[in-house]
């Protein structure tokens, strides 16, 4: 059973541009979840995901976006980036009718430096 | 404001010995309140959970405490092996509507030194 994937691992962009980052859940979950955590810091939630529709959202502004498609996966994007979007970027996956509090399961990240 | 504090920031220590972590929070409605560890690089992996009616929660040699009257958390490493270096991170989630919130501490740094 393959755990949360994320890709790519690594990206470089410059100032100004647009970027992709995707990831896939583990299997048997619906909820996708979206972090930032910038260097020696801790995870800054973004968003969730559920039923292809955000359901909640961190202090990000609006080049910050998501999907989540039918097969539950999602993308992050993120337009006109900024030196300051450098960062990890984390993806997590849950059940949402799961009892056991939602644990959420991290992928390993996508490295994002912005140039 | 849904606030989580770690201290200490980082911590170094000897292959073999105990150490203690600490976590502050004001987390309102309080729901759980978990302790990760990642690895550098990598994404989080939970330890321990804990929710309004547990005190303590062991996995392996870690132990976690909770008390909920002063809203702090401990989690005790023991005999520490080269392998704990890690960061370690506490989250408490609140509850919001059908979804989990959580807030992440910045985290304590750990090296465990042969």
């Amino acid at each position: 059973d393959a755990g949360v994937t994320q890709s790519p691992t690594h990206l470089i962009k410059t100032r100004g541009q647009q970027v992709t980052l995707r990831c896939s859940p583990k299997s048997g979950h619906d909820t996708v979840s979206w972090y930032q955590q910038a260097l020696g810091q801790g995870p800054q939630f973004i968003f969730q995901y559920y039923e292809e529709e955000e359901r909640q959202r961190g202090n990000f502004p609006d080049r910050f976006s998501g999907h989540q498609f039918p097969n539950y996966s999602s993308e992050l994007n993120v337009n006109a980036l900024l030196l300051g979007d450098s960062a990890l970027y984390l993806c997590a996956s849950s059940f949402r009718g799961s009892t056991s509090y939602n644990e959420q399961f991290f992928g390993p990240g996508t490295r994002l430096t912005v140039l | 404001k849904n606030q989580v504090e770690q201290s200490p920031q980082s911590l170094i220590i000897l292959e073999g010995k105990n150490c203690t972590l600490q976590c502050n929070y004001t987390v309102s409605p309080f729901s759980n309140l978990r302790w990760y560890k990642q690895d550098t690089g990598r994404g989080p992996v939970s330890l321990t959970i804990m929710t309004f009616s547990e005190n303590t929660k062991s996995n392996g040699r870690y132990t976690a405490t909770l008390d909920a009257d002063t809203k702090q958390s401990s989690l005790h490493i023991t005999a520490s092996q080269l392998s704990d270096s890690a960061s370690y991170i506490c989250v408490v989630s609140a509850r919001t509507g059908g979804s989990y919130i959580p807030t992440f501490g910045r985290g304590t740094s750990l090296i465990v030194h042969p």
